[in-house]
């Protein structure tokens, strides 16, 4: 168990519509990161945050925008879903957001019908 | 856009055995790392490797660095079935830890 928890586990939903996903981090680490894998696509960074505040930006879709709360517990809005954003989303979270190793989460298994 | 290519794609290998998986990368770097992931469950990190270290042992782990070629290897000693999994590696270049993978090698270790 790395100690960071996402919310939910399996999510379903149409193409159009809107979801939310969400992070818990380890306790004590301030910067957390959002990943996207697909088979296509591969792993992909999406976002970072440190602190609440936004850090760096990698391949995230206009329609994704991300935050995290002052409690340093994050979510991934993810809008007008299309079919190709199925994929697995990932939630990492490190001390620091440098030259260390990140810890992972178990994943949100998002599929868009 | 993937920054570390990973070779082989997918490598079969009997329990006991060592297993190599090579990795090449584009850019210049701050670290690389070195991620486990068991069938489309979280990564687990393994090893990190500096840009100025050449080698670095953990347990049954080693890898290796070599940023002239632009590459690293990591090899597990004596595997067992439980080291199934696919292996990723990860470059750092800003030292934001905002990684870039590469699309990861398939080990399959067999009884």
């Amino acid at each position: 168990d790395s100690g960071v928890t996402q919310t939910p586990k399996h999510l379903i939903t149409a193409t159009g519509q809107r979801v939310t996903l969400r992070c818990s981090p380890r306790s004590g680490d301030l910067s957390v990161y959002w990943y996207q894998q697909s088979l296509d696509q591969g792993l992909q960074f999406l976002i970072q945050y440190y602190n609440g505040e936004e850090r760096a930006k990698g391949n995230i879709l206009e329609r994704f925008s991300a935050q995290q709360f002052p409690d340093l517990h994050s979510e991934l809005n993810l809008s007008s879903l299309e079919l190709g954003d199925s994929a697995l989303y990932f939630c990492a979270s490190s001390v620091t957001p440098g030259d260390t190793e990140a810890f992972f989460g178990q994943g949100t298994r998002l599929t868009v019908v | 856009s993937q920054q570390g290519e990973e070779d082989p794609q997918a490598l079969s290998i009997q329990e006991g055995e060592n297993a190599t998986m090579n990795c090449s990368y584009k850019t210049s770097i701050n670290n690389l790392q070195w991620y486990r992931q068991n069938s489309g469950r979280g990564l687990v990190h393994l090893i990190l490797i500096r840009s100025n270290e050449r080698e670095k042992h953990s347990g049954r782990l080693r890898v290796t660095l070599d940023t002239s070629k632009k590459s690293s290897s990591l090899l597990i000693t004596a595997s067992r079935a439980a080291d199934t999994a696919s292996y990723f590696c990860a470059t750092d270049p800003k030292g934001y830890s905002t990684l870039t993978f590469g699309k990861g090698t398939m080990l399959l270790v067999s009884p």
